[in-house]
């Protein structure tokens, strides 16, 4: 599995728009970009997966360079509720056996 | 999407007493795991637990520690055995596949906090 880094945390501002870079430099062909959101004392939600250039849903959108070394989820007009943990994850999802591992992830603090 | 379900949602036991987590999913899915996330921490996988076979574990797990049951694809128990204190953390539960809508996106419970005196 590639490994990925994150920034540790990050400070924003409702209504501001939040880029969350993630770096997988050694990312394999056969690999997906997926991203989670974690409030606290829940678990894990899907957010958003790509393979590369751009997707877009109703809550993200997900920014793959044509090296796919990198990827940026982008959170549009945050608020107070998108205060959370959002992990970056890299892995063959074609494979039977994958397994989603969780990195350090990204804390993100809206503040008012 | 997957409605997953975790009793109990939380407990307190004694050190050298066992715990059983139980995982209830609201459709058959491929794919169960369980994790464990201590405080402020990230998640971290212990193992796959596979229908009819014996679970998969990662390293630094071992069955003796953490028995897990699959008997069917909606059900699954994860046992927390000879409890520490160090084994305080949220354990959840996680699918994915089976029937499902999207095979890619997994889904995880609720969590159950552990705390052991």
């Amino acid at each position: 599995l590639a490994k990925t880094t994150q920034p540790i945390s990050m400070d924003s501002y409702e209504g501001q728009e939040v880029n969350i870079t993630c770096s997988h430099n050694n990312i394999a062909t056969n690999d997906y970009i997926t991203w989670y959101q974690q409030f606290p004392s829940q678990g894990p939600r899907f957010i958003i997966q790509g393979y590369k250039t751009k997707v877009t849903n109703e809550v993200a959108s997900l920014f793959i360079p044509a090296d796919r070394k990198s990827s940026t989820l982008s959170l549009p007009r945050v608020s107070l509720s998108d205060t959370a943990v959002y992990y970056c994850l890299v892995g063959d999802i074609g494979t039977g056996g994958f397994k989603t591992i969780f990195g350090a992830g990204t804390r993100l603090f809206v503040k008012a | 999407s997957a409605v997953i379900s975790q009793k109990p949602s939380r407990d307190i036991c004694q050190r050298g007493t066992s715990l059983t987590i139980q995982c209830q999913v609201d459709s058959q899915v491929t794919m169960m795991f369980w994790y464990r996330q201590q405080p402020g921490q990230s998640l971290t996988l212990i193992a796959t637990a596979n229908q009819g076979s014996e679970a998969t574990y990662e390293s630094g797990f071992v069955i003796d520690k953490f028995p897990i049951s699959r008997p069917n694809l909606t059900f699954s128990t994860l046992t927390v055995s000879n409890m520490s204190p160090e084994d305080s953390s949220i354990y959840l539960c996680s699918v994915r596949g089976g029937g499902l809508a999207s095979y890619n996106e997994q889904f995880f419970g609720p969590g159950t906090r552990l705390t052991v005196l």
